[in-house]
């Protein structure tokens, strides 16, 4: 089955900068690939998604790229805010079964 | 949007009785629901993959007479955890599908998810 390893588990930020989180996949056959924020207690919220003819996907500070043929595709949030702060997940899709990374939780420092 | 609801939100449980979580999808039909299984501070694990009317597909490491799922209806998939261990404490989320989109990505809805605490 899909192996989905997320790094790093923890990020700090200050306020303003920049956060990136990367995802590496195991099965060639995953065409698609979503973004999720969690807060605390809360169910998952897509942010972002990408799909596997796309390279590259953003909206307004969130993007997302993916290198298919090293299997990694990553996070990018510009001009990080407190709000940010929370869980985020990548995973991993077929299109008949998700599989979830390992989560990363974000702290944004004002 | 697409909403998917979950009941109960919170239940607590004597050891070794079962316990019902419903999923539904309020306003679309779902083709497709997956239940996943959250420890704190950690990812969501999906535990089974269900399609209506057929029998569920179950994660390697998922007990199917433990955590019995039936997506009996397009709207409705329960799971049911049976003999409640401690150890089946958790978070317990569902998702669900409404099949492929046009652009053929199939996307999923989750549900707000059940905390199962077993004494």
């Amino acid at each position: 089955g899909e192996n989905v390893e997320q790094h790093p588990s923890t990020l700090s930020v200050q306020e303003g900068d920049s956060a990136v989180i990367k995802c590496t996949y195991s099965d060639s056959a995953s065409n698609y690939f979503p973004w999720y924020k969690q807060e605390l207690g809360k169910r998952p919220q897509l942010i972002i998604d990408i799909r596997s003819n796309v390279g590259e996907k953003k909206d307004q500070r969130i993007a997302v790229t993916l290198n298919k043929t090293a299997k990694h595709f990553s996070l990018h949030i510009t001009e990080t805010q407190p709000e940010d702060s929370a869980v985020y997940f990548c995973a991993a899709s077929t299109g008949n079964q998700f599989y979830f990374g390992t989560g990363t939780s974000l702290t944004v420092i004002p | 949007g697409a909403v998917v609801s979950q009941h109960p939100s919170r239940v607590i449980c004597k050891s070794g009785t079962s316990v019902k979580i419903e999923c539904r999808s309020l306003d679309f039909q779902a083709t497709t629901m997956f239940w996943y299984r959250q420890f704190p501070k950690k990812s969501l694990m999906l535990m089974a993959t269900s399609n209506e009317g057929s029998k569920a597909t179950y994660e390697q490491g998922v007990e199917k007479d433990k955590f019995l799922i039936n997506h009996a209806s397009l709207t409705l998939s329960t799971l049911t955890v049976t003999s409640a261990h401690p150890e089946d404490s958790s978070f317990y989320i569902c998702s669900a599908s409404p099949g492929p989109s046009p652009n053929w990505v199939v996307l999923q809805y989750f549900g707000p998810g059940t905390r199962l605490t077993v004494l």
